[in-house]
């Protein structure tokens, strides 16, 4: 079975230009939750999704923000870029809500913003 | 963000000797998980611990929720080459989402 997929892989954005990324959840699994890890630190929790309602939001500006979609597939957009969004987004998915429900990572989207 | 207190931050050993890392949190936790995240990959879970004074092993890994729950621990014995990667310790507080703490790089020489 197909793990967690991210797209794109690598992404290069501007200042103040918005950015989309993609996560499809390992088939089955209805959570999906976006972290942020920026270089040399640990993923940060921005969003978890569950049943395509939002179901946690960390401490993230209001440029952030994600959907779920009836698939359960999720998008992260980010909008009005700044320097310090670069980092490698995250993706993981999980069967349920729970926070303790094993949590399965996809390869990540490494964004660069100049 | 909060973030837990991982040590050491790196690692340098030699191949087959056993290792010892540890996460520290000032607040009590109800979960705690150890990942190793590879380059180019995502953190894939190696041990989660469910309650105080677990001891749990994962083949030569084994990881302890401390029993004041602020703390774990996580061993490796007999180090190999594929060990090499970052290791973070995660964890949670009811209802809240995962934390994680800064990571130990490992570099293991032959």
């Amino acid at each position: 079975d197909a793990g967690v997929t991210q797209s794109p892989t690598h992404l290069i954005k501007t200042r103040g230009q918005h950015v989309t990324l993609r996560c499809s959840p390992i088939s089955g699994h209805k959570s999906v939750s976006w972290y942020q890890q920026v270089l040399g630190q640990g993923p940060q929790f921005i969003f978890q999704y569950y049943e395509k309602e939002e179901r946690g939001r960390g401490n993230f500006p209001d440029r952030f923000s994600a959907r779920q979609f009836p698939n359960y597939s999720s998008e992260l957009n980010v909008n009005a870029l700044l320097l310090g969004d670069s980092a490698l987004y995250l993706c993981a998915s999980s069967l349920s809500r729970a926070i303790i429900d094993t949590q399965y990572f996809g390869p990540g989207t490494r964004l660069t913003v100049l | 963000g909060q973030q837990l207190n991982q040590s050491p931050q790196s690692m340098f050993i030699q191949e087959g000797e056993d290792v010892s890392m540890n996460c520290t949190s000032s607040s009590i936790f109800n979960t705690w998980l150890w990942y190793k995240q590879d380059p180019g990959e995502g953190p894939v879970l190696l041990i989660a611990l469910y309650k105080a004074g677990e001891l749990t092993s994962n083949g030569r890994l084994t990881a302890q929720f401390g029993i004041t729950r602020k703390d774990s621990f996580l061993n490796i014995s007999a180090s190999i080459p594929s060990d090499v990667g970052i290791y973070f310790c995660a964890g949670n507080q009811a209802g809240t989402a995962l934390i994680f703490g800064k990571g130990t790089t490992l570099s293991v020489s032959s």
